[in-house]
């Protein structure tokens, strides 16, 4: 499971308020990723980090911040949760081997904002 | 820009029965190319990867996958399905430009085993 936790794994919030998502990794990796996962959409990168303090916009940032202050922690920020923001959220990192890249995902948030 | 397209939303199958779920990709170089699995409420499971080299992939489960590149497509087969397969299917395919590296999915085959 590549050593990857998420909490919570499950929230209800109201609309307006804050939350954070936090993604824990135990095995020292260097790219994070945050998805979200909509019926009919697949996954869609939200953000995404390639190291301490480095992180870059996805395909659906809006309404999202991230920060990432030390290796093993990745979190992700609703400033002002809306109810398009219910959704389950995954957080990922990449690991190499000699053939490429692959990214393992971790168990994932269901967050319904009311 | 890279995309994925699966074209069957949902497939329906009996326990025994083979099985191929469709992926065609769009992107300009040497794609690299996944599935994954998910099962009810579970996150995503790697079932198997093309990065380069022979064109049929081995998987985990008994699943495998072709590349095509005259087809743009990544099929992933399965001789015999059990019933503990139902589950959605993604495909992704992986875009290495720059310095950093990110995953476009298609939008998922939702698989009913039939006993």
């Amino acid at each position: 499971d590549a050593g990857i936790t998420q909490s919570p794994r499950h929230k209800v919030t109201e609309t307006g308020t804050p939350v954070t998502l936090r993604c824990h990794q135990t095995e020292n990796h260097r790219y994070m990723y945050w998805y979200r996962q909509d019926p009919g959409h697949g996954l869609r990168l939200i953000h995404y980090s390639y190291g301490v303090k480095d992180t870059d916009k996805g395909e659906v940032s809006d309404g999202y911040s991230v920060s990432r202050s030390k290796t093993e922690d990745f979190l992700l920020t609703l400033e002002s949760a809306t109810s398009s923001q219910t959704s389950v959220y995954f957080c990922a990192i990449s690991d190499w081997d000699r053939s490429g890249e692959t990214q393992y995902f971790g168990p994932g948030t269901r967050l319904l904002v009311l | 820009a890279q995309s994925v397209t699966q074209p069957d939303i949902h497939i329906t199958v009996s326990e025994g029965a083979s099985l191929e779920l469709r992926c065609n990709y769009s992107y300009g170089a040497t794609p690299y190319l996944f599935w994954y699995v998910q099962s009810p409420g579970q996150g995503l499971q790697l079932l198997l990867k093309y990065f380069s080299g022979d064109t049929l992939v081995q998987g985990i489960k008994g699943f495998e996958a072709e590349f095509k590149r005259s087809q743009s497509s990544f099929n992933l087969r399965k001789p015999s399905v059990h019933w503990s397969d139902a589950a959605e299917y993604f495909c992704a395919v992986g875009d290495s430009g720059g310095s950093n590296y990110k995953l476009t999915f298609g939008k998922g085959t939702l698989l009913t085993v039939n006993p």
